[in-house]
C-alpha cells in the first residue's frame, strides 16, 4: 500500500514567488491535515480536509496560503506571495478514522527555503 | 501554553540505556499518540494509548498515561544508534496538537 507522498521534498524560492505543494493521500483517506515546522519549532496545524470540504481551516497564517483539494483527493497548498517566515517543513497527513480518534499517517514533507 | 510539551527537551544516551521521555498537557483529551521523525523525513506513528488506558506496549517502546496528572511518559528500552530521532506527544481534542518535541541522540 502506498503511503502519504508530498511533492517537491524540497523547494528553494525567492521572498515574493510562488510555490505550490502537493500532498497525495492514502487511497481511501477521507482526511487530510498539512502541518509545518518552523525553525525546528513546535509542528502546527494548518487545516484540515474531509474529502473535498475544509473541516478546519484555523490553522492557516493568513491570506498568502491557500489550499485546495479538488475531487477529495489529493490536496495543494500555495503560498502566494512567499516571504522569509515561510520557511520550514510542511507536512501533510491523512487518515480513514473519521474525527481524531485515530492514527495520522504523515508524508515525508516538504523543506520549504524561501530566500 | 501550547498543549503535549515534551521534556526534557534535549536527551543524549549511549546506546544500551533506556531513554523516558514525559509529556504534559492542560485539557482533557480522546487519546494520546507518540510519534518519531528521523532528520529529514516524515512524522512516523510510534504508538497510540486511549484516555481509559494506563499503560501500553509495543516492541521495546512502553507508554504510560496519567490522565489526572495530565501527563504521559515514553520509555524506549536498550536503545539503539538509529532510535536518534525527536519525539513528539500528540493529544488529541479537537484536533491532534502537537509540542517542541524531544532530540533524542543515542550515541554507539
Amino acid at each position: 500500500e502506498a503511503g502519504v507522498t508530498q511533492f517537491p521534498s524540497h523547494s528553494v524560492i525567492e521572498k515574493g514567488q510562488t510555490v505550490t505543494l502537493r500532498c497525495d493521500p492514502i487511497s481511501g483517506h477521507d482526511n487530510l491535515y498539512w502541518y509545518r515546522r518552523v525553525m525546528g519549532k513546535e509542528i502546527k496545524f494548518l487545516l484540515h480536509f474531509v474529502k473535498e470540504s475544509k473541516q478546519d481551516e484555523s490553522g492557516m497564517p493568513n491570506n498568502r496560503f491557500l489550499a485546495e483539494r479538488t475531487g477529495g483527493t489529493y490536496s495543494t497548498l500555495k503560498v502566494q506571495p512567499a516571504e522569509l517566515e515561510d520557511s520550514g517543513v510542511y507536512f501533510c497527513a491523512s487518515s480513514q478514522t473519521m474525527g481524531l480518534t485515530g492514527k495520522l499517517f504523515f508524508g515525508s514533507g516538504t523543506q520549504l527555503s524561501v530566500l | 501554553s501550547q498543549q503535549g510539551e515534551e521534556d526534557p527537551q534535549a536527551l543524549s544516551i549511549q546506546e544500551g540505556e533506556n531513554a523516558t521521555m514525559n509529556c504534559s498537557y492542560k485539557t482533557s483529551i480522546n487519546n494520546l499518540q507518540w510519534y518519531r521523525q528521523n532528520s529529514g523525513r516524515g512524522l512516523v506513528h510510534l504508538i497510540l494509548i486511549r484516555s481509559n488506558e494506563r499503560e501500553k506496549h509495543s516492541g521495546r517502546l512502553r507508554v504510560t498515561l496519567d490522565t489526572s496528572k495530565k501527563s504521559s511518559s515514553l520509555l524506549i528500552t536498550a536503545s539503539r544508534a538509529a532510535d536518534t530521532a525527536s519525539y513528539f506527544c500528540v493529544t488529541s481534542g479537537s484536533r491532534l496538537t502537537f509540542g517542541e518535541g524531544t532530540q533524542l541522540t543515542v550515541n554507539p
